[in-house]
C-alpha cells in the first residue's frame, strides 16, 4: 500500500534551518510529485511547494521562495524539504503529500512532522 | 490573501444534510480548474474526500458528494453521522499564483 513516512518532530531556534524527510513506498517514486503543505496550530492548510522526483524540478509558493529547498534521493525513495531562517511563525505541522500534475488532487499524505521554533 | 473562501463552520443533527461552499475567482475555479476536497479529523493528516469536482476515492461513502459551477463549488454530506465531525478543505489550482495549488480557508463541521 502507498505510504509516506515522515521524520520526527523538531525543535529549532529562530534563524536556524530544518530539514524534513518523507520516505515513499508502495508505488513508483518517480511517477508522482511530492508536495509540501503546512498547518500552523489552529490554522488552515498552506501549500508550500512541489518537487518532481524523476527530474528534480521544483516549484514553490511565492511566500517561501528563497527560503525553501526540496530535494530527493531516488535510491532510497525519499524526498526532503529544507526551510531556512526559521521564525516563530514557522511553527507548524509540515506534511508531504503525493500528487500528479499541477491541477491534480493530493491523494496520499504523510502523518506530518511538527516543527517548533522556540528560543 | 484568501483565494478560496469557505464558511468557518456548519452544523447539523445526525441524519441531516449539510453543505459547505467554496468560493473562488476567475483565476482558479472560474478558469475551469478542478476542485478537490479533504477531510481532516482532529489530530490527523488531511484525507482526500472528493477529487476532480465530484469523484470519490475508493472507500469514501457515497454520503459525500461534490459539485462545481463557475467560480464556486460545494461539498454535501447527507445522512450526517457523528464521525463526520471534522474540518473540511477545498483545494484547486490558481494560475495567478506562480502555478500554485491553493486551499480554502477550511470549515468545521459539528454534529449536534
Amino acid at each position: 500500500q502507498v505510504q509516506l513516512v515522515q521524520s520526527g518532530a523538531e525543535v529549532k531556534k529562530p534563524g536556524a534551518s530544518v530539514k524534513v524527510s518523507c520516505k515513499a513506498s508502495g508505488y513508483s517514486f518517480s511517477t508522482y510529485d511530492i508536495n509540501w503543505v503546512r498547518q500552523a496550530p489552529g490554522q488552515g492548510l498552506e501549500w508550500m511547494g512541489w518537487m518532481n522526483p524523476k527530474s528534480g524540478n521544483t516549484g514553490y509558493a511565492q511566500k517561501f521562495k528563497g527560503r525553501i529547498t526540496s530535494t530527493r534521493d531516488t535510491s532510497i525513495t525519499t524526498a526532503y524539504m529544507e526551510l531556512n531562517n526559521l521564525s516563530f511563525e514557522d511553527t507548524a505541522v509540515y506534511y508531504c503529500a503525493r500528487g500528479r500534475g499541477f491541477t491534480s488532487s493530493l491523494d496520499y499524505w504523510g502523518r506530518g512532522t511538527m516543527v517548533t521554533v522556540s528560543s | 490573501q484568501t483565494v478560496l473562501t469557505q464558511p468557518p463552520s456548519v452544523s447539523g443533527a445526525p441524519g441531516q444534510r449539510v453543505t459547505i461552499s467554496c468560493t473562488g475567482s476567475s483565476s482558479n475555479l472560474g478558469a475551469g480548474y478542478d476542485v478537490h476536497w479533504y477531510q481532516q479529523l482532529p489530530g490527523t493528516a488531511p484525507k482526500l474526500l472528493i477529487y476532480g469536482n465530484n469523484n470519490r476515492p475508493s472507500g469514501v461513502p457515497d454520503r459525500f458528494s461534490g459539485s462545481k459551477s463557475g467560480t464556486s463549488a460545494s461539498l454535501a454530506i447527507t445522512g450526517l453521522q457523528a464521525e463526520d465531525e471534522a474540518d473540511y478543505y477545498c483545494q484547486s489550482y490558481d494560475y495567478m499564483r506562480d502555478g500554485s495549488r491553493v486551499f480554502g480557508t477550511g470549515t468545521k463541521v459539528t454534529v449536534l
